[in-house]
């Protein structure tokens, strides 16, 4: 079975800085889809970011941008310019090719933004 | 487009009841896929509803049962609730079945007392 393991529960940043957060998965799977979701404090979950597993170039989306280490099954999210409004629960999620629209979920890292 | 919706945002049951939640997916959007998420487990799958048909299932007990109508709405049931099913229900649309992104309602948060 595919696991999505995030390590950092909890993570902060000051305002304006970088931050990286870390995922890795587990498949056996060579065709696969992964993703970068936020749920702030009212809940909803938000796409930040995809990546398909078939592109060596990683995924960028404004200041959001994730660093693909295939071999390794790594999938890192790294924030820019980090702003109050990214604060949030992120959660790394992996959907493969062959598990129909299945997504499998890390545990997430909360995310603080210090002022 | 207008996104997800859930109804309703919010429920408070009594153990053994039964409960019924609905999801309206995006405009066009064939696939809805249901998760729970708690503290404790995180976001588990539930199931996919295709065309009308469930594509997909997780590991929950038959209590945990839906369904999808014809404009692709579709509704969870969970029968003989317990404590253990307080969580944000989270359901997901997505154009079809096997796309790469889906997209996230608000949840609806059940409470069992």
């Amino acid at each position: 079975a595919q696991t999505v393991t995030q390590s950092q529960p909890e993570m902060s940043v000051q305002e304006a800085e970088t931050v990286t957060l870390s995922c890795t998965y587990d498949t056996s799977e060579s065709d696969y889809y992964l993703f970068w979701y936020k749920q702030p404090p009212s809940r909803q979950m938000i796409l930040v970011i995809r990546q398909e597993a078939y592109k060596q170039q990683n995924a960028t989306e404004n200041r959001f941008s994730v660093n693909f280490q295939k071999a390794a099954k790594s999938f890192s999210l790294k924030i820019s310019d980090s702003q109050l409004g990214d604060a949030a629960m992120y959660f790394c999620a992996y959907r493969g090719s062959n598990t129909g629209n299945q997504f499998y979920f890390g545990t997430g890292t909360s995310l603080t933004v210090i002022p | 487009k207008a996104g997800v919706t859930q109804t309703p945002r919010y429920l408070i049951k009594t153990r053994g009841q039964q409960v019924t939640l609905s999801c309206s997916p995006i405009s066009g959007h064939r696939s809805v896929s249901w998760y729970q998420q708690t503290p404790g487990q995180g976001l588990q799958f539930l199931f996919e509803y295709f065309s009308e048909t469930q594509r997909n299932k997780g590991n929950f007990p038959g209590r945990f049962s839906g369904r999808q109508f014809s404009n692709s709405r579709s509704e969870m049931n969970v029968s003989t609730l317990e404590l253990g099913d307080s969580a944000l229900y989270l359901c997901a649309s997505s154009e079809f079945s096997g796309t790469d992104t889906q997209y996230f309602g608000p949840g609806t948060r059940l409470t069992v007392l």
